[in-house]
């Protein structure tokens, strides 16, 4: 079976700060995994996605992530953060088709 | 381009009360996702169609949880009755289509529907 891990539950940072958010999985094949993004008020957004290749990915709005498969890792990173990422944040793993199974999430609050 | 549409935003209902949701997906998009977001989790998927019929269904509660999408379009996730924990945001999403094999289409979500079972 499938797992996702997010051991932060709320993460604060200052404006400007580098972002790291974890997320660890668990699964039997190779993984297609993802991060969103979850603003008050609206929907879910796709940051970024890992299918194969390169394991440092880039995304929208400055986000990367890298995939360690030594560590089952997908961490999210951000060099400088804005007020406007405030938000939740989703590690995802797709298994089957195209079914997305999701971790329990990051609040990320933004301080001046 | 518009997005995935869905409609009511928010609704109060009383325990062992019936409610309906209803989702429109983006134009063209043949697969349809039903989500339950209990408050501090992440979405979990309830059932998922391919045009009219069911994909996947195997985590929605079917004693009291039905959902249709009769002509490939639309679709309406229905609650009888109702129950506590079924207060959460209902999620719809589409993407183009279910690939054989294993592959990846973007899944665009809607806004949701905050339900509130008192």
């Amino acid at each position: 079976a499938q797992s996702v891990t997010q051991p932060d539950i709320h993460i604060t940072v200052s404006e400007g700060a580098s972002l790291e958010l974890r997320c660890n999985y668990s699964y039997g094949a190779t993984p297609y995994l993802f991060w969103y993004v979850q603003s008050p008020g609206q929907g879910l957004q796709l940051l970024l996605k890992y299918f194969s290749g390169d394991t440092l990915v880039q995304g929208i709005k400055g986000f990367e992530a890298e995939f360690k498969r030594s560590q089952s890792s997908f961490n999210l990173r951000k060099p400088s953060v804005h007020w406007s990422d405030a938000a939740e944040y989703f590690c995802v793993i797709q298994t089957g088709a195209n079914n997305l199974f999701f971790g329990t999430g990051t609040r990320l609050t933004v301080i001046p | 381009e518009a997005g995935v549409a869905q409609s009511p935003r928010y609704k109060i209902i009383e325990k062992r009360q019936s409610v309906a949701f209803w989702c429109n997906p983006i134009s063209g998009h043949a697969t349809l996702y039903w989500y339950q977001q209990i408050l501090g989790q992440g979405p979990k998927l309830l059932i998922q169609f391919q045009n009219n019929g069911v994909v996947d269904d195997s985590q929605l509660p079917k004693d009291r949880f039905s959902a249709e999408r009769l002509k490939g379009v639309d679709s309406t996730l229905k609650i009888q009755p109702a129950k506590l924990e079924d207060s959460a945001v209902y999620l719809c999403a589409s993407s183009l289509e279910v690939a054989g094999g294993f592959y990846s289409y973007e899944q665009y979500f809607g806004p949701g529907t905050r339900l509130t079972v008192t």
